[in-house]
């Protein structure tokens, strides 16, 4: 199946820095790669997604890169603010079924 | 707009006991559904997936059963629940390359 590795599992920044979290892939057909933010005790919603035709996708201080020759993929986060304190899940799908497999998550804390 | 709904949202069950956990979409035709758990502090575990009416499969052999007697009906049961089978539970459904709408989720605490 397919295997998602995600790194950092924890991260703690100062308010106002950027955080960086990244994951890999090994399913090459992989083509769409959405983001998760689950808040304590609450349902993951997705934030951001990018397919594979493009590299980069941007939405106000959230951002998604995309390298499809090394199959990683990253979330950054610029600005941080301590609402934005959350577990954050990638997920990569199993090419020929709307199935996904998830990292492992990583937990951000932004310190005030 | 398209809604999920998930019921119960925390559960206290004795071992030994039956499960049965739902979930409904609205404002959608034919989702995908999906059944994930969650354990405490611990990413997501996909236990079932359903394209279709009476359509089911499993992720990973275990202590559960789902199924989908309607269109936008999942069901997750068990007939004997285990201190194992503790957990967040969350319904999630999704069209064909499109990511998860989860449902708000059960806790689950089997005692």
């Amino acid at each position: 199946g397919e295997n998602v590795e995600q790194h950092p599992s924890t991260l703690s920044v100062q308010e106002g820095d950027s955080a960086v979290i990244k994951c890999t892939y090994s399913d090459s057909a992989s083509n769409y790669f959405p983001w998760y933010k689950q808040e304590l005790g609450k349902r993951p919603q997705l934030i951001i997604d990018i397919r594979s035709n493009v590299g980069e996708k941007k939405d106000q201080r959230i951002a998604v890169t995309l390298n499809k020759t090394a199959k990683h993929f990253s979330l950054h986060i610029t600005e941080t603010q301590p609402e934005d304190s959350a577990v954050y899940f990638c997920a990569a799908p199993k090419y020929n079924f709307n199935k996904f497999y998830f990292g492992s998550g990583t937990k951000l804390n932004v310190k005030p | 707009s398209q809604t999920i709904h998930q019921w119960p949202a925390t559960l206290v069950q004795p071992v030994g006991s039956p499960l049965s956990l739902e979930c409904t979409v609205e404002g959608t035709s034919n989702p995908n559904l999906y059944w994930y758990r969650q354990a405490a502090g611990r990413g997501l575990q996909l236990l079932f997936y359903s394209v279709g009416i009476g359509q089911i499969s499993s992720e990973v052999p275990q202590n559960l059963s789902a199924s989908r007697p309607q269109d936008r009906q999942f069901i997750l049961s068990s007939k004997k629940l285990l201190l194992s089978d503790s957990g967040f539970y969350l319904c999630a459904w999704s069209q064909v390359n499109y990511g998860y709408t989860f449902g708000s989720g059960t806790r689950l605490t089997v005692v």
